[in-house]
């Protein structure tokens, strides 16, 4: 999975099937997290987001999960779908109103017929 | 719905020229980022508002200046552009720092 970083991994899953892809994040201070969908040649697209104080957040077909004690931050995309081939970032902001957010690399997701 | 919108949309400059970069936003956001995206490094920001008439510096600000001079605009220029300038910049706003909305990006090319 991705990490701030770390350079651009790929993930390749048969359309139908569940995604999972993963980040790690550094800062124990995070306590906000947000995940954004990137398709080629677009702008970032706002996906889901969590805040520290939960373990897990859903949305439509996807979840984010939020493991504090590794620093670990996961989103599930269930019944991938073509149109959901896309680089995604996960971003990770400390508390304070002053702190802005750090983006992850991206993980390249393909999703094959 | 414009949202975020972000003129030109690609762009090439020969080295030591000059340009600016316009976002301008429908959204009434209080906050609003310049982003730079190269390839294998995600998006690192370059300048940032948390309101009209204040600017701040992000992680990779050297060789950029940026304005706000009205609510809905935000100006990221260019005085003497170098290839390693090269790059994607997205433009963002938001409420507050946190959720951004993000425009579709220039894409620059220095020679």
């Amino acid at each position: 999975g991705e990490s701030v970083g770390l350079h651009l991994p790929t993930l390749s899953v048969q359309e139908g099937d569940n995604s999972i892809i993963n980040c790690a994040y550094s800062n124990s201070a995070s306590d906000y997290f947000i995940w954004y969908k990137q398709e080629s040649g677009k702008g970032p697209q706002f996906i889901i987001d969590i805040r520290s104080n939960m373990d897990k957040r859903q949305g439509q077909r996807v979840t984010v999960l939020l493991n504090k004690t590794v620093k670990h931050l996961s989103l599930q995309i269930a019944a991938t779908q073509p149109g959901d081939s896309a680089v995604y970032f996960c971003a990770e902001k400390p508390g304070g109103s002053a702190r802005q957010l750090t983006f992850g690399s991206g993980t390249q997701l393909t999703v094959l017929p | 719905n414009a949202g975020v919108t972000q003129t030109p949309k690609f762009r090439v400059l020969k080295t030591g020229q000059s340009m600016t970069l316009l976002c301008a936003q429908d959204m009434n956001h209080e906050y609003m980022y310049w982003y730079r995206q190269d390839p294998g490094m995600g998006l690192r920001l370059i300048h940032y508002s948390v309101g009209e008439g204040t600017t701040a510096k992000g992680e990779v600000p050297d060789g950029y200046n940026v304005s706000r001079l009205k609510k809905q605009n935000f100006l990221l220029g260019l005085e003497s552009a170098a290839p390693s300038q090269t790059s994607v910049y997205f433009c963002a706003s938001s409420t507050g720092n946190e959720k951004l909305f993000f425009g579709s990006g220039t894409q620059l090319s220095v020679l």
